[in-house]
């Protein structure tokens, strides 16, 4: 069945620094990718997503790209600041089944 | 913004306890899920509602759990008796495609603790 393997955490950067985390995906089909943020305590949020091949999801400052020879979608940040500490899950979803999240990777930002 | 609304968003209960988690979709969502997240893993699908149908409850434990959407509206998680591995945060989502191509939006959560 479609899955989703992110890079294993934690990931601990200084502040500024460059951020990617790894995502591969394993679909029959063609599913849209998303990258969702979970702060301690609250549920996810959507952050960015991407529907087809070559798309690009951006949002505050993050970006993904959807890379089907790759099967990938690496997030990836210019620069990170103390505020973007959380958890952040890789997921995809295609017509056939529900959305399958990886299993996050946590993020800490030092000042 | 909408917002998906859930309560309680804490829950400790004793084990073979009955206890029951709430959840309200944005307006206009007709599709509603339900997910667990045990602490440190990715959320993981019990149920998901299509209006007050059910669609999928493929994981969903029947001999303990239970899930109603009567109205198609807001939905109702139930679990009895709890019992101590259910310790988790249950996260109810809404969307505007069955598919989830939008993505979903999900509420805060209700964090379970079974004592």
């Amino acid at each position: 069945g479609d899955s989703v393997t992110q890079m294993e955490g934690p990931v601990t950067l200084s502040e500024e620094a460059f951020l990617t985390i790894n995502c591969t995906y394993t679909a029959t089909g063609y599913p849209s990718l998303f990258w969702y943020v979970q702060y301690p305590g609250e549920g996810l949020q959507l952050l960015l997503k991407a529907t087809k091949a070559d798309d690009k999801g951006s949002n505050k400052g993050f970006e993904a790209t959807y890379r089907k020879e790759t099967t990938s979608f690496h997030l990836e940040k210019g620069s990170v600041q103390v505020s973007d500490s959380a958890v952040y899950f890789c997921a995809l979803s295609d017509l056939s089944n529900d959305m399958r999240f990886g299993a996050g990777t946590r993020l800490t930002v030092k000042p | 913004e909408a917002e998906v609304a859930q309560s309680p968003r804490y829950k400790i209960t004793e084990k073979s306890q009955a206890v029951a988690f709430w959840c309200d979709p944005i307006s206009g969502h007709a599709t509603l899920y339900w997910y667990r997240q045990i602490l440190g893993q990715g959320p993981e699908l019990l149920v998901q509602f299509q209006d007050e149908s059910v669609v999928d409850d493929s994981q969903l434990p029947k001999d303990r759990f239970s899930a109603e959407r009567l109205k198609g509206v807001d939905s109702t998680l139930k679990i009895q008796p709890a019992e101590l591995g259910d310790s988790a945060m249950y996260l109810c989502a809404s969307s505007l495609s069955p598919q989830g191509n939008y993505g979903y939006t999900f509420g805060s959560g209700t964090r379970l603790t079974v004592v």
